[in-house]
């Protein structure tokens, strides 16, 4: 079954250094997203991404952060300078075109976070 | 932002029993109400959804009641099997922008 891989699983950083996690959704679908689960808290919408632009973003993505898509597999997500704050599970999901129903979203395993 | 609430942290079963978790939403504009079901190390997997215009669905043994009075769901898992134990996310979405619950932490016990 086709899914969604994220790398990498754990990475541990020093606040104010820069932090690429990768994506690579699955190879039909159409829209990616990330998400972020501080820990015992719920699952935020950070961003949507859909043909090589931002589609809609939260109030959580702000300049610090931003996506890319560089080369039509890999879907990153760069943090630019790292706070506390900001540990968290990161999780990546893509989505086909949903036509007239719901929007599924596919998600990877996530990325660790770990800011000291 | 607090658009889809799921009041219950965690929920404990006996197997072959129904467990029902429950959700509350303020956004009349979601069109799609879903739910995901995570274990840990895991991200969330989709389980069933519902749109807005309908009150029920269902799938095996899971079933997603809508109220769009209330503005309430509701997942009914019947039986319940051990291998449920999981963190159920109550998501609503409008668009391409999905809202995910805090979660329930369902127990089924053997």
């Amino acid at each position: 079954e086709p899914e969604v891989t994220q790398t990498p699983s754990h990475q541990v950083t020093q606040m104010g250094q820069e932090v690429i996690l990768r994506c690579v959704p699955i190879s039909n679908h159409l829209y990616f997203y990330w998400y972020r689960q501080i820990l015992g808290q719920k699952v935020e919408f950070l961003v949507s991404f859909y043909n090589n632009e931002i589609s809609e973003k939260s109030e959580i993505f702000d300049d610090q952060f931003s996506v890319e898509r560089p080369d039509g597999s890999n879907f990153t997500l760069k943090i630019r300078s790292t706070k506390l704050e900001d540990s968290a599970m990161y999780f990546c999901a893509s989505s086909v075109d949903r036509g007239s129903g719901a929007n599924v979203l596919t998600f990877g395993a996530g990325s660790r976070l770990t800011v000291l | 932002d607090q658009q889809v609430k799921q009041n219950s942290p965690s929920l404990s079963v006996q197997e072959g029993r129904i467990s029902i978790l429950n959700c509350d939403y303020t956004n009349s504009m979601f069109d799609y109400f879903l739910w995901y079901k995570k274990y840990p190390a895991e991200g969330p997997t989709f389980l069933i959804s519902i749109s807005s215009i309908k009150d029920k669905n269902e799938d095996g043994r899971f079933t997603v009641f809508l109220n769009k009075s209330a503005k309430h769901l509701s997942l009914h898992i019947v039986p319940s099997q051990p291998g449920d134990s999981a963190v159920y996310f109550c998501a609503a979405s409008v668009g391409f922008k999905t809202i995910f619950g805090a979660g329930t932490r369902l127990f089924v016990k053997a």
